[in-house]
């Protein structure tokens, strides 16, 4: 399958402070990115849908301001994280999707905010 | 929208032996259905998925069946290892776009934790 990876893997940050996580698709172009939150013990929630070149399309409850989402590129996708909290710490996990059904997942981002 | 449920929450079987994932979906619109296996602190790895088109499809030890009647899909790993030990997750969506070809949002079952006992 497609290799997507997500740098960083893990980060801590103080509360207040903004978090960069970026998604790339290494061996494809992908026209669709998805951004996902999962708590322990969890399933994976949809955050946003991200095409490339336009805005953002996020699920209810999600505030977009909170978590701005770029999609600059076929292969490049960012999520931030503004004025980080303790609640926002989760797994944040992307996907990426090219003309096809799948869906190929990054290994993920553990952000834990202090 | 999209419900999927998902069963049992937990599994466990001794090595050699079967198990069997279930998942049912609300949306007759659905016509794809991956399943992903997840170790921890890993993001979510697609091991098989099958198309509403078809009923069943196979890959070595890991099939699914889909029975669009009654909306819902199953996972059968057979002969299990107990490196496949993880949590399963089934997931469906539907195409969006002209010819079918590209894909909507995923929505995702709960989640089964599979124990293989060696």
């Amino acid at each position: 399958g497609a290799v997507v990876s997500q740098h960083p893997s893990w980060v801590i940050c103080k509360s207040g402070t903004s978090v960069k996580i970026e998604c790339r698709s290494l061996d494809f172009q992908a026209t669709t990115m998805f951004w996902y939150r999962q708590f322990p013990k969890q399933s994976l929630m949809l955050m946003a849908t991200s095409n490339e070149g336009s805005k953002a399309t996020y699920e209810q409850g999600v505030e977009k301001d909170k978590f701005l989402i770029n999609h600059a590129s076929l292969t490049l996708s960012t999520l931030t994280v503004t004025s980080a909290h303790p609640e926002d710490s989760s797994f944040y996990i992307c996907s990426a999707g090219g003309n096809s059904y799948e869906q190929y997942f990054g290994p993920g981002t553990r952000l834990t905010v202090t | 929208g999209e419900n999927v449920e998902q069963h049992p929450s937990t599994l466990s079987v001794q090595e050699g032996d079967s198990a069997v994932i279930k998942c049912t979906y609300s949306d007759s619109a659905s016509n794809y259905f991956p399943w992903y296996k997840q170790e921890l602190g890993k993001g979510p790895q697609l091991i098989i998925d099958i198309r509403s088109n078809v009923g069943e499809k196979k890959d070595q030890r890991i099939a699914v069946t889909l029975n669009k009647t009654a909306k819902h899909f199953s996972l059968h790993i057979t002969e299990t290892q107990p490196e496949d030990s993880a949590v399963y997750f089934c997931a469906a969506s539907k195409s969006r776009g002209a010819g079918g070809t590209s894909y909507g949002k995923l929505t995702f079952g709960q989640g089964t934790i599979l124990t293989v006992h060696p």
